[in-house]
């Protein structure tokens, strides 16, 4: 079975400060992992995903295989990353996202 | 490019009805996936067609069943409702052929069971 953990219901941080929302897996194979934001009155959509390796907007996220984590980070939050982050994960055959239950992301002014 | 079409985008409906959801993909993809997003259980996989078959379900009742047709286009419906079903319906594409499997979602359709 595959879960995904997102430890942090609610994180506020200030603007210019670091973030850091959590995630971790539970998954015994190599899985895809992934992450979605959802601004408000926004549709979900994709942010980063590991197998790019590449930084969107400013944030970026490592697999972590030793300790089941990909962790999103970003050096200098700004206040429009004020959104719903919601970390996924897709294991081996299994064709479906698992989601973890989200981070509210509040950058304060 | 246009992108994932849900309709209808709110509705009412009471215990015992049923309701039909439609989805058109964003043109090109073939695979149409279903997601139920509501506050107590975030979001749960319903489902997912990919040329008109079901490749894959989730972990709900039989209430709950769907459709794909040769366009793409993919309903799902739900027979006797019940209040717990009160949520965001999320319907996504992807284009598997791409290998990224990439889900593109629309911007759901909020159904309320009263």
């Amino acid at each position: 079975a595959q879960r995904v953990t997102q430890p942090e219901k609610l994180l506020s941080v200030f603007k210019g400060a670091p973030v850091e929302l959590k995630c971790n897996y539970s998954y015994s194979g190599s899985p895809e992992l992934f992450w979605y934001v959802q601004y408000s009155r926004q549709r979900l959509q994709l942010l980063l995903r590991h197998i790019s390796r590449e930084s969107i907007k400013g944030f970026t996220a490592d697999l972590n295989k030793g300790e089941t984590s990909f962790h999103l980070k970003k050096p200098f939050a700004q206040e429009e990353d004020s959104a719903m982050y919601y970390c996924a994960l897709r294991g081996g055959s299994a064709r479906q996202l698992t989601f973890g239950s989200g981070t509210q992301l509040t950058v304060l002014p | 490019k246009a992108g994932v079409t849900q309709t209808p985008r709110y509705l009412i409906k009471t215990r015992g009805q049923q309701v039909t959801l439609s989805c058109s993909p964003i043109s090109g993809h073939r695979s149409v996936s279903w997601y139920q997003q509501t506050p107590g259980q975030g979001l749960q996989f319903l489902f997912e067609y990919f040329s008109e078959t079901q490749r894959n379900k989730g972990n709900f009742p039989g209430r709950f069943s769907g459709r794909q047709f040769s366009n793409s286009r993919s309903e799902m419906n739900v027979s006797t409702l019940e209040l717990g079903d009160s949520a965001l319906y999320l319907c996504a594409s992807s284009h598997q052929a791409s290998g990224a499997n990439v889900l593109t979602f629309g911007a759901g359709s909020r159904l309320t069971v009263l």
